[in-house]
């Protein structure tokens, strides 16, 4: 069956240093996979998009890798900010079938 | 950029009744997405609206549970009906523009 695995449910790093999040997939062949930003009490904020073709994607301090092989997608924030605090959520489509992965939950300690 | 209203933000019901939840888009769209978001669990899809058609709906949800209306191309409802503990949970509707999703604020249920 189709599975998307989040490396984990919380992840906890301190201000200034990269967190990386992973999205692992499979028995899936997605056309291209996003990653999402969720704040508590509010809907999931586009991020990233990054096509099957494309190995890695960059905007600001969010950088994502998409590797077919590995069924795997790494999603960095670098110098990371309090701010930065949320749950991040990957989805993947395979036109028009869009499903993501239950999130990982990021804290950024000051 | 689409942006979504979508109310009430949260409610708490008693358990065989039932809730209605909008949602107004800024702009048309063809089809609007309603979501289910369980505590510690992926977004899953209930069902996708489309105006002057039936619903679509995903394995595991039917109609009489989760009846869908589309009006028009900017407002959906969706309607928790016969409600039990075990539809507590965040319910988001969304809209897909240039392959990105765009989604409503939520809202969060409880059933007592």
């Amino acid at each position: 069956s189709q599975k998307i695995e989040q490396n984990s449910e919380a992840l906890n790093i301190q201000e200034g240093k990269t967190a990386t999040l992973t999205c692992n997939y499979t028995n899936y062949s997605p056309a291209y996979l996003q990653w999402y930003r969720q704040d508590p009490g509010r809907g999931p904020v586009f991020l990233l998009l990054i096509r099957e073709n494309e190995k890695e994607k960059r905007k600001e301090r969010l950088k994502v890798t998409f590797d077919t092989t590995l069924k795997q997608s790494l999603f960095h924030i670098t110098a990371s900010q309090p701010a930065d605090s949320a749950t991040y959520l990957c989805a993947l489509d395979s036109y028009s079938d869009m499903r993501f992965g239950a999130g990982t939950r990021l804290t950024v300690k000051p | 950029s689409a942006v979504i209203s979508q109310k009430p933000s949260r409610d708490i019901c008693q358990r065989g009744t039932s809730l209605t939840i909008q949602c107004q888009v800024d702009s048309q769209v063809t089809m609007m997405f309603w979501y289910r978001q369980q505590p510690g669990q992926s977004l899953t899809l209930i069902a996708t609206a489309n105006q002057g058609s039936e619903a679509t709906y995903e394995s595991g949800f039917v109609i009489d549970k989760f009846p869908i209306s589309r009006p028009n191309l900017t407002f959906s409802t969706l309607t928790v009906s016969n409600m039990s503990p075990e539809d507590s949970s965040i319910y988001l509707c969304s809209v897909e523009q240039g392959e990105k999703l765009f989604f409503g604020s939520g809202t969060q249920l409880s059933v007592l």
